[in-house]
């Protein structure tokens, strides 16, 4: 159990349209990062905010942006979907001097049709 | 593009046998981190290396940092159906854009 939780677990989305994904991140820690898990592949980062800023990013497109709140949860917004977007998406949280310390939470499940 | 490379991609062996699998980069980092997921999980961190040539041991897991901090390995002793799961290998990049970078994985089953 790492603290970290995201919302929703499955998510059915058809192309075209736009998705919101929520985590909640541990206690304590200010920096979240997202990531996008393909079948069968390592994640790939899409990017971290720390203390509600883009702290750095991806090589994934301006249709995925983000926000993180003074509670240091956060959203990654994904517009016009692709069907290339299916895939699990990844919320990890890290303390204030150790952002390559991840605590991960499960993951969403989306879909694209 | 995958900065960090992982060898083997698969591994399938049976209950209480030893294996390694390994973790490479062109370019020296400044940390790397393990971790093991499991299906329909996230990853969970298992140790993070940060001095050339650094080992660390946990229970039966032995994580070893290359001198030249360019490669990493991760041995398992007596290997238990538990130890089934991806490992991934994870590394940092510093300067103005931050980024974090993880290898595709090995995944491992261990056959009871």
């Amino acid at each position: 159990e790492t603290g970290v939780t995201q919302s929703p677990t499955h998510l059915i989305k058809t192309r075209g349209q736009q998705v919101t994904l929520r985590c909640s991140s541990q206690s304590g820690h200010n920096t979240v990062s997202w990531y996008q898990q393909a079948l069968g592949q390592g994640p790939q980062f899409i990017f971290q905010y720390y203390r509600e800023e883009e702290n750095g990013r991806g090589n994934f497109p301006p249709r995925f942006s983000g926000l993180q709140f003074p509670n240091y949860s956060s959203e990654l917004n994904v517009n016009a979907l692709e069907l290339d977007d299916s895939a699990l998406y990844l919320c990890a949280s890290s303390p204030e001097l150790a952002k390559n310390i991840q605590y991960f939470g499960a993951g969403t499940r989306l879909s694209v049709l | 593009t995958q900065l960090l490379e992982q060898s083997p991609q698969f591994l399938s062996i049976q209950e209480g046998e030893n294996l390694t699998v390994y973790c490479n980069s062109s370019s020296v980092f400044s940390s790397l981190q393990w971790y093991r997921q499991e299906p329909g999980e996230g990853p969970v961190l298992l140790v993070t290396v940060v001095t050339g040539g650094e080992v660390k041991k946990l229970k039966r897991l032995t994580f070893q940092f290359g001198d030249a901090r360019k490669d990493s390995s991760l041995h398992i002793t007596a290997a238990q159906p538990g130890d089934t799961g991806l490992y991934l290998c994870q590394r940092g990049s510093g300067g103005s854009n931050y980024k974090l970078t993880f290898g595709k994985g090995t995944l491992l089953t261990v056959n009871p």
